[in-house]
């Protein structure tokens, strides 16, 4: 089955730096790669996804960039704000409503004013 | 995105009880809902497939008959947790995909979750 890990476990910022957070996948039919937010004690929030016929999706200050080659995809935030504090989830999947998506552990990022 | 209620928010019972969650699609028909549990700082577990109008497809590890998934109609999906014991506590979620009108199938929208106290 699929594997995912996430890199690091904890990231903590300035408020005003960037903040990137890695996973790696095992799948090569994985072709859907979610990240969610997660604040303590809410449900997990979809900010960003990406399919695999792109390299690169942006959303204001959040972008996300694929390496199918590699395996591997990057959550990238900009001008962090300390909302922005939180847990992320990256997860992949081979997409499609019956398809499974499998998560990394999580990234705490916390974003210090 | 998509609206995903879920009910009750939290719930504590004696061990030995059961305990029904229900999972609803608000806004479009979820012909698949997915199950959670996610333990306190960790990630989210997949306990099972829910697909309407036929049984749920359990991960290896998860126990079928004490985790009742039925997903009687297209924007209802519950979960029973039978025999609860202390271990059982957590927090469970569900999550719809957007297969149906509007949607792509697939993302992903998650419920506000139920957190599960076993004593």
């Amino acid at each position: 089955g699929e594997n995912v890990e996430q890199h690091p476990s904890t990231l903590s910022v300035q408020e005003g730096d960037s903040a990137v957070i890695k996973c790696t996948y095992s799948d090569s039919a994985s072709n859907y790669f979610p990240w969610y937010k997660q604040e303590l004690g809410k449900r997990p929030q979809l900010i960003i996804d990406i399919r695999s016929n792109v390299g690169e999706k942006k959303d204001q200050r959040i972008a996300v960039t694929l390496n199918k080659t590699a395996k591997h995809f990057s959550l990238h935030i900009t001008e962090t704000q300390p909302e922005d504090s939180a847990v992320y989830f990256c997860a992949a999947s081979r997409g499609g409503s019956n398809y499974k998506l499998t998560f990394g552990k999580g990234t705490l990022l916390t974003v210090n004013p | 995105g998509a609206v995903v209620s879920q009910h009750p928010s939290r719930v504590i019972c004696k061990s030995g009880t059961s305990v029904k969650i229900e999972c609803r699609s608000l806004d479009f028909q979820a012909t698949t809902m997915f199950w959670y549990r996610q333990f306190p700082k960790k990630s989210l577990m997949l306990m099972a497939t829910s697909n309407e109008g036929s049984k749920a497809t359990y991960e290896q590890g998860v126990e079928k008959d004490k985790f009742l998934i039925n997903h009687a109609s297209l924007t209802l999906s519950t979960l029973t947790v039978t025999s609860a014991h202390p271990e059982d506590s957590s927090f469970y979620i569900c999550s719809v995909t957007t297969s149906g009108r509007g949607g792509t199938g697939y993302e992903q929208y998650f419920g506000p979750g139920t957190r599960l106290t076993v004593t």
